[in-house]
């Protein structure tokens, strides 16, 4: 069965380091999309990709990266860890147009310390 | 800039009975999808219902139904005959049709079931 996966599911890491969360999926879908949750705030989008090479900001860009070299994988860097980054990071897909859901990642908590 | 407002932080609903978590939106656009989504424990993201702007009918899914009032820009979700399995976090979410398939999220509403 096709699925979207991220990895890993939990990261504790430093002030300042470099963090890279994976998301991958079977869907053979176009768009990916990254998300991050925190209470009172719902889900916000982080950034997204409509095809390969193709990567776009969201609302909270700041801080993170991405880049897009095949259609199953959109990794999310943040390049200088801050304890702001604190948060369930969701990674979602869909395919174009039309009345088409996201199917959602299991998620990855990331504590920054 | 579209925005997702859920106004309601925590619902508690008795088992068997119905519930209505409410939604409003803000958007100039007439073209665009709404959703309700369902966030369990497992922090699973599980799409429970959508509707088209353009469709004047309330869209349902078994016990779930949306009551979608686009002049006033709300859209709220009734659940009828509620079962332990629906206490979970609920978002509503926004879409514009054409503007690729970027979805705006409220800030969501606990929903706990007493048996």
């Amino acid at each position: 069965d096709a699925e979207i996966t991220q990895s890993p599911r939990h990261k504790i890491t430093e002030t300042g380091r470099q963090v890279t969360l994976a998301c991958h999926q079977t869907w053979n879908h176009n768009n990916m999309f990254w998300y991050r949750q925190d209470l009172g705030h719902g889900l916000r989008l982080i950034h997204y990709s409509y095809g390969v090479h193709d990567t776009n900001k969201g609302e909270v860009s700041d801080g993170y990266s991405v880049s897009r070299s095949n259609t199953e994988d959109l990794p999310l860097t943040l390049e200088s860890a801050a304890s702001s980054q604190t948060s369930v990071y969701f990674c979602a897909s869909s395919v174009s147009g039309g009345f088409n859901e996201q199917f959602f990642g299991p998620g990855t908590r990331l504590t920054v310390l | 800039a579209q925005t997702v407002t859920q106004s309601q932080p925590e619902m508690s609903v008795q088992e068997a009975e119905t519930v209505t978590l409410s939604c409003t939106y803000d958007t100039s656009e007439s073209d665009y999808y709404l959703f309700w989504y369902k966030q369990p424990p497992s922090r699973q993201m599980i799409l429970v219902i959508r509707q088209e702007a353009y469709k004047q009918q309330n869209a349902t899914e078994n016990r779930f139904s949306v009551n979608f009032q686009k002049a006033a820009k709300s859209f709220s979700l009734k659940i009828s005959d509620s079962q332990l399995g629906d206490a979970a976090m609920y978002f509503c979410a926004y879409r514009h049709m054409e503007y690729g398939n970027k979805l705006v999220f409220g800030a969501g509403t606990i929903l706990r079931v007493k048996s």
